[in-house]
This record gives structure tokens, C-alpha cells and sequence, in this order.
């Protein structure tokens, strides 16, 4: 199971953090996804801290301990939407997304 | 370009079955590892299930396992999901969806890496209701 706060709010220019924490994930990598309403998810960050081409570059990642962290730094109100983090369990054959957080940046 | 395009979803009573497809393109499919995510209506995203790339492993969630049988056909670059048994729970929008794999230059070979999802399909509807 990964738990993420249901939401998180900033102001334009501030710094956005989500987190995700999980027994396994000291073991496992975390990976992010942005999904905006009426879209499918789009990957933001994968392999705990990598960002995919074309992704902003005020978007990055960690995973220390049993906490994994994406951030954004200088959010902007088009950085507005649902955030999950994904991880394996320990035996990394089945997977699961954290609950979802929900970002309003105004 | 990289495409993946889900079909087959609709409208299904209650016990009930359906066949949902995927067509991939714009990339090598028999090198990934493939996976389906399910999201109910104003609900999060749920893993579904995984499919090795030579389709000898397939992983589910066990809310489906025994209901949902994932398989593919890497000749037609084609992603399969058959959906049996069918319950008002399962009714939500249903994406295909590519996991990662990379290049090793020391080694020349494909690798899975962490395993997670790179791409993903648009989704295709799938309600149980009668």
C-alpha cells in the first residue's frame, strides 16, 4: 500500500511537495504520474529521481527511507492536477498507486 | 510515434464478459513489458494486471485474479485484456499501458529497469450495470 496526502496546495512561484510512503519502498523505485482532468496519466518522473524527455525540468523526485518525495519548485497554475506515485511490492511482481493527490496551485 | 489505442469497451450486465484490446505502435512491442490500469469514475488508478514480454509471466490484483486474463500477440503487436464474470466494482475507464525498457550500451541488450509505466493508451469505458 502507498499513502499520499488527498491534497496539496501552493501559490504560483512556490514549491510543491507530494509525498508517498510505503513499506517497500526502500527497496522499490517510485515513479509519478500527472494526470489532468479528462486525460490519461502522463509520467513525470520514474526510477525515483529520473525525469522523462520533455517533462520540466522543476519537476523532480526522491525516495529515501520508506518515503518517496516529488517536487515541484516554481509550480505553475499549469501544474494543476492529480499526482500518483507507483511502486512493486517487496517480491516485484504486483504493483499499486498511492491514492492520489490532488494540487491546486492559485 | 508511439501509439496505443484500447477498443472493445461498452456497456455489460452484471456476470457478464468482454474483450478489451490493444493496438500498439510506433515502438518494438514484443521489448515491453505490458500492463492494464483501471481508474473508476471520480476514483484513483488501479493496477489491473502485467504481461512478460514473451507473455510466460502475467501478475493480477486479487480482485480480478480468476475473473481477468491478460494475454498478447507480439505478431500483431496486440494487447488483450478478457474481462469474464463481470461486477458493478469493475466498471470504470480501462488503459493499456507500456512499461519501461532500456538500452545497455556495455552489455548490447534490452533491459527492463524499475519496471514502471512510460506510456499510456487513452482508455477505453467499460460499465457493468443492468
Amino acid at each position: 500500500e502507498l499513502t499520499q496526502p488527498p491534497s496539496v496546495s501552493v501559490s504560483p512561484g512556490q514549491t510543491a511537495r507530494i509525498t508517498c510512503s510505503g513499506d517497500a519502498l526502500p527497496k522499490r523505485y517510485a515513479y509519478w504520474y500527472q494526470q489532468k482532468s479528462g486525460q490519461a496519466p502522463v509520467l513525470v518522473i520514474f526510477e525515483d529521481d529520473k525525469q522523462p524527455s520533455g517533462i520540466p525540468e522543476r519537476f523532480s523526485g526522491s525516495n529515501s527511507g520508506a518515503m518517496a518525495t516529488l517536487t515541484i519548485t516554481g509550480a505553475q497554475v499549469e501544474d494543476e492536477a492529480d499526482y500518483y506515485c507507483y511502486s512493486a511490492d517487496s517480491n516485484g511482481n504486483h504493483w499499486v498507486f498511492g491514492g492520489g493527490t490532488k494540487l491546486t496551485v492559485l | 510515434e508511439v501509439q496505443l489505442v484500447e477498443s472493445g469497451g461498452g456497456l455489460v450486465q452484471p456476470g457478464g464478459s468482454l474483450r478489451l484490446s490493444c493496438a500498439a505502435s510506433g515502438f518494438t512491442f514484443s521489448r515491453n513489458w505490458m500492463t492494464w490500469v483501471r481508474q473508476a469514475p471520480g476514483k484513483g488508478l488501479e493496477w489491473v494486471a502485467n504481461i512478460k514480454q514473451d507473455g510466460s509471466e502475467k501478475y493480477y490484483v486479487d480482485s480480478v485474479r480468476g475473473r481477468f486474463t491478460i494475454s498478447r500477440d507480439n505478431a500483431k503487436n496486440s494487447l488483450f485484456l478478457q474481462m469474464d464474470t463481470l461486477r458493478a466494482e469493475d466498471t470504470a475507464v480501462y488503459y493499456c499501458a507500456r512499461d519501461t525498457v532500456f538500452w545497455d550500451s556495455h552489455t548490447s541488450a534490452w533491459y527492463r529497469g524499475g519496471g514502471g509505466i512510460d506510456f499510456w493508451g487513452q482508455g477505453t469505458m467499460v460499465t457493468v450495470s443492468s
